[in-house]
């Protein structure tokens, strides 16, 4: 197995204020990422994607960012809500269609 | 879109035995995955399960630890046997269609 950490990092954010969570990504070879969200109890569910190819994604209030100088990626939430309280992954493509996955951040949002 | 099902959607296992999940999805796909996610972590793949071949294990996951089935395009299943505390886990099938890649709901498993 590819993904680590026993402890996942918080975010509290209020809510209507904008979000940012940050990944890390391992493979410089990655071509596809995606950001999934996983509420209590259910599995992650499909956020947003981003190919290499790309430095920006938006979707409804929600933009992937992707710094291959880096190997960075983030997820900005604008006016988070409380149902965006969840822990957040994103995940990497770099073996033709095997996904390896961060190691997550919990959002809470304050109403 | 995928829609997946597991079942049992949660267990109490006693330690020394097997447990076995079931994956269905509502449509036919190539690829199935299945993940572990411990308590308070991120997921880790466990092996990939194609039709009419054998799965393929990613490091420290072995088949006679985790037998995979994989009968037709709809359905696969997970054994974790012999279990111990340390296989206490969420278990995640998981399949692509195109680039996306959906999950079901997981099956949660204590082992005591």
């Amino acid at each position: 197995g590819e993904s680590v950490g026993l402890h996942l990092p918080t975010l509290s954010v209020q809510e209507g204020d904008n979000s940012i969570i940050n990944c890390a990504y391992s493979n410089s070879a990655s071509d596809y990422f995606i950001w999934y969200k996983q509420e209590s109890g259910k599995g992650p569910q499909f956020i947003i994607d981003i190919r290499s190819n790309m430095d920006k994604r938006q979707g409804q209030r929600v933009t992937v960012l992707l710094n291959k100088t880096v190997k960075h990626l983030s997820l900005q939430i604008a006016a988070t809500q409380p149902g965006d309280s969840a822990v957040y992954f994103c995940a990497e493509r770099y073996n033709f269609n095997k996904f390896y996955f961060g190691s997550g951040t919990k959002l809470n949002v304050k109403p | 879109s995928a829609v997946i099902s597991q079942k049992p959607s949660r267990d109490i296992c006693q330690r020394g035995t097997s447990l076995t999940i079931q994956c269905q999805v509502d449509s036919q796909v190539t690829m199935m995955f299945w993940y572990r996610q411990q308590p308070g972590q991120s997921l880790t793949l466990i092996a990939t399960a194609n039709q009419g071949s054998e799965a393929t294990y990613e490091s420290g996951f072995v088949i006679d630890k985790f037998p995979i089935s994989r009968p037709n395009l709809t359905f696969s299943t997970l054994t974790v046997s012999n279990m111990s505390p340390e296989d206490s886990s969420i278990y995640l099938c998981s399949v692509q269609t195109s680039l996306e890649q959906f999950f079901g709901p997981g099956t949660r498993l204590t082992v005591l």
